[in-house]
């Protein structure tokens, strides 16, 4: 099984920051991550396919870099809405989530 | 629009079955291939089970595997999931979510907003 660590696990941040996600494969996935978003009581939302494509609607400041193992999400400019969870998706073999990274307001 | 709703959540007693169903509307969903994820309370969430558009490929994950049955009816856009023999450990928010991309490899793109499944006496 192919495992997902992301890190921090916990962000604290301001408004107008720019913060990074860093997510690692425990194998190689080529470039078949995606990033998710969640709030809570909601289910999680698309943000970046394939480790660097931006999801139709994810405002552009939502960028994602990486391949093979080394995965990162940056966020430019935090917004209040960006306060949520964020969760990394290999899609290689099968599916299997990282454990999630909340960004909570400093 | 295109939408994913879930229905047949519950409480049900540890050994318990239930049967969940995702109404898919706004898309062809004979053309897509489908998944059934969850997350437990305060967790990440957990692929549970695929299916192929037309239903002929399915794998389950392996906590899953021989209790419960996805399945699907293309003529009525609905996706179900059969949970039979139910733990404590299945207690969670199940959602389907629709992939896209290259065959089974694709990352989901449209999610329900989940149905609650709790397993307790």
């Amino acid at each position: 099984d192919i495992q997902m660590t992301q890190s921090p696990s916990t962000l604290s941040a301001s408004v107008g920051d720019r913060v990074t996600i860093t997510c690692r494969a425990s194998q190689s996935i080529s470039s078949w991550l995606a990033w998710y978003q969640q709030k809570p009581g909601k289910a999680p939302n698309l943000l970046i396919y394939k480790a660097s494509g931006l999801q139709s609607g994810v405002p552009s400041r939502f960028s994602g870099s990486g391949s093979g193992t080394e995965f990162t999400l940056t966020i430019n400019s935090l917004q209040p809405d960006d306060f949520a969870t964020y969760y990394c998706q290999q899609y290689n073999i099968y599916w299997t989530f990282g454990q999630g990274t909340k960004v909570e307001i400093k | 629009e295109v939408q994913l709703v879930e229905s047949g959540g519950g409480l049900v007693q540890p050994g318990g079955s239930l049967r969940l169903s995702c109404a898919a509307s706004g898309f062809t969903f004979s053309s897509y291939e489908m998944n059934w994820v969850r997350q437990a309370p305060g967790k990440g969430p957990e692929w549970v089970s695929y299916i192929s558009s037309t239903g002929a490929t399915i794998y389950y994950a392996d906590s899953v595997k021989g209790r419960f049955t996805v399945s699907r009816d293309n003529a009525k856009n609905s996706l179900h999931l059969q949970v039979n023999s139910l733990r404590a450990e299945d207690t969670a928010v199940y959602y389907c979510a629709r992939l896209y991309g290259p065959g089974s490899s694709g990352y989901m793109d449209v999610w329900g907003q989940g149905t609650t499944v709790t397993v307790s006496s």
